[in-house]
């Protein structure tokens, strides 16, 4: 049984560079969504996808994020001069969206240490 | 905007006591509320609840929705340090998909 996969698991990197985040999906889901967990909280979401197509965005992703899912499988997410404040937990979520109702499964997350 | 409160954010109990977790929410087109056990990592999914399907029970886990009073319980019977973990509590609108999370209940049961 395959779930969702994220790389890297961790990302330390200094204020100012850019860092890419892979997300693959459980293999017959069709949505995939982001969201980002920082200590105490819980997850926020970023945004998702239904196929390749990028269906819904929240306020928190700035125009420094950017999110692809370009055939329909796996997705990266982008964040581009990176800041202190983006460090936090990136998770990654897929579900059965030709079935409505099915929940959300997560994978275990890619940490970002921004120095 | 959507709105989820936890209460309480921690809990300290001893194996083999039964606790009992709260969620409210305000939700605009509400759909549905679900449960996830956060250990180290990925959130796991426990339990959806909706409007046709109100309680659920698996094991020594139960949850209950009350949509007049706008929230929901997840019960833990009989503890097990095993159970330990980050409690989150998501709501879900008819519109979209996204899930507005609580900022979960951390459990803590010593043996």
């Amino acid at each position: 049984d395959t779930g969702v996969s994220q790389n890297p698991r961790h990302k330390i990197t200094k204020r100012g560079q850019n860092v890419t985040f892979r997300c693959d999906p459980i293999s017959e889901h069709n949505r995939l969504y982001w969201y980002r967990q920082t200590l105490g909280q819980g997850p926020e979401f970023l945004t998702y996808f239904q196929n390749e197509a990028q269906l819904e965005k929240s306020r928190l992703l700035s125009d420094r994020f950017s999110a692809e899912r370009p055939k329909g499988s796996f997705s990266t997410l982008e964040i581009q001069r990176t800041e202190q404040g983006d460090s936090a937990m990136y998770l990654c979520a897929s579900s059965l969206g030709y079935r409505e109702g099915q929940p959300q499964h997560f994978g275990d997350g890619t940490r970002l240490s921004i120095l | 905007e959507d709105k989820v409160v936890q209460s309480p954010l921690s809990l300290v109990v001893h194996e083999g006591d039964t606790v009992t977790l709260n969620c409210s929410y305000e939700v605009t087109n509400f759909r549905s509320l679900l449960w996830y056990k956060q250990e180290k990592k990925a959130p796991t999914f426990l339990f959806m609840l909706t409007s046709s399907g109100i309680e659920k029970k698996s094991g020594r886990l139960s949850s209950i929705l009350d949509k007049k009073e706008l929230s929901s319980i997840l019960n833990i019977t009989a503890t097990q340090t095993g159970d330990s973990a980050i409690y989150l509590c998501a709501v879900r609108r008819t519109s979209g998909s996204r899930l507005t999370f609580g900022e979960g209940t951390q459990l803590t049961v010593n043996p």
